[in-house]
């Protein structure tokens, strides 16, 4: 099934501990990007990703790091996680990256709180 | 960049049709617009997609006008399940902005 997968699904750490969500997609898309989304605000994106070894800054990307060695992958990492990170995190990817008009598909979505 | 702007939140009942519309004034000339649909807690999912008129697929249609300044997604009949944030994003820039909180009722 087509799908991208991010794991886990809920998380919860505590300030200052390094983690990382996983996002993985088996559709062979080229672009690949992360949002988080908080009350009011709707989704804002973190990172995003053209192709492999391609990755630039979304609008919100303070505290945030992100790597694509793989095409199928693009984890998301938090170095020392403050609770302002609290938030409900969704990876997507697109067959093309834009300019192309190719629909994003999305995640399950991965709930991160840290106290 | 083309900013979007739609209503916060629409009302409406079981079986009527739901007109959204988003506001692009300054929608480049090869930007597209794109409709996405989400549910508490879950990804957002596409709907629809076009570049000018009207296009049409088994879920709603998109209406888009000749200055394509802005757009209009119709759900026609709607049902409960229909109730979800809707998010009209114009361009290359993918912002999602905060959508439009649809509650469909009884």
């Amino acid at each position: 099934e087509a799908q991208v997968t991010q794991n886990p699904r809920y998380l919860i750490t505590v300030t200052g501990k390094k983690l990382t969500v996983t996002c993985s997609q088996n559709m062979n898309h080229e672009y690949m990007s992360w949002y988080r989304q908080d009350p009011g605000l709707g989704l804002r994106q973190i990172y995003y990703s053209m192709n492999v070894e391609v990755t630039d800054k979304g609008d919100v990307p303070e505290g945030y790091k992100v790597s694509r060695k793989e095409k199928r992958n693009f984890p998301l990492i938090l170095e020392s996680p403050s609770p302002n990170q609290t938030s409900l995190y969704f990876c997507a990817s697109s067959p093309r990256a834009p300019p192309y008009n190719s629909p994003l598909h999305f995640g399950n979505g991965t709930r991160l709180t840290v106290t | 960049l083309a900013k979007t702007t739609q209503p916060i939140s629409m009302d409406s009942y079981e079986g009527q049709e739901v007109n959204i519309t988003c506001s692009h004034n300054n929608i480049a000339t090869n930007d597209y617009i794109t409709w996405y649909q989400q549910f508490p807690s879950q990804g957002p999912r596409f709907i629809i997609q076009g570049y000018k008129t009207k296009v049409t697929n088994e879920v709603a249609s998109l209406f888009i006008p000749a200055d394509r300044k802005s757009s209009t997604l119709s759900l026609p009949r709607v049902s409960l399940s229909d109730t979800a944030v809707y998010y009209c994003l114009v361009g290359r820039k993918l912002v999602f902005g905060t959508g439009t909180r649809l509650l469909v009722s009884p």
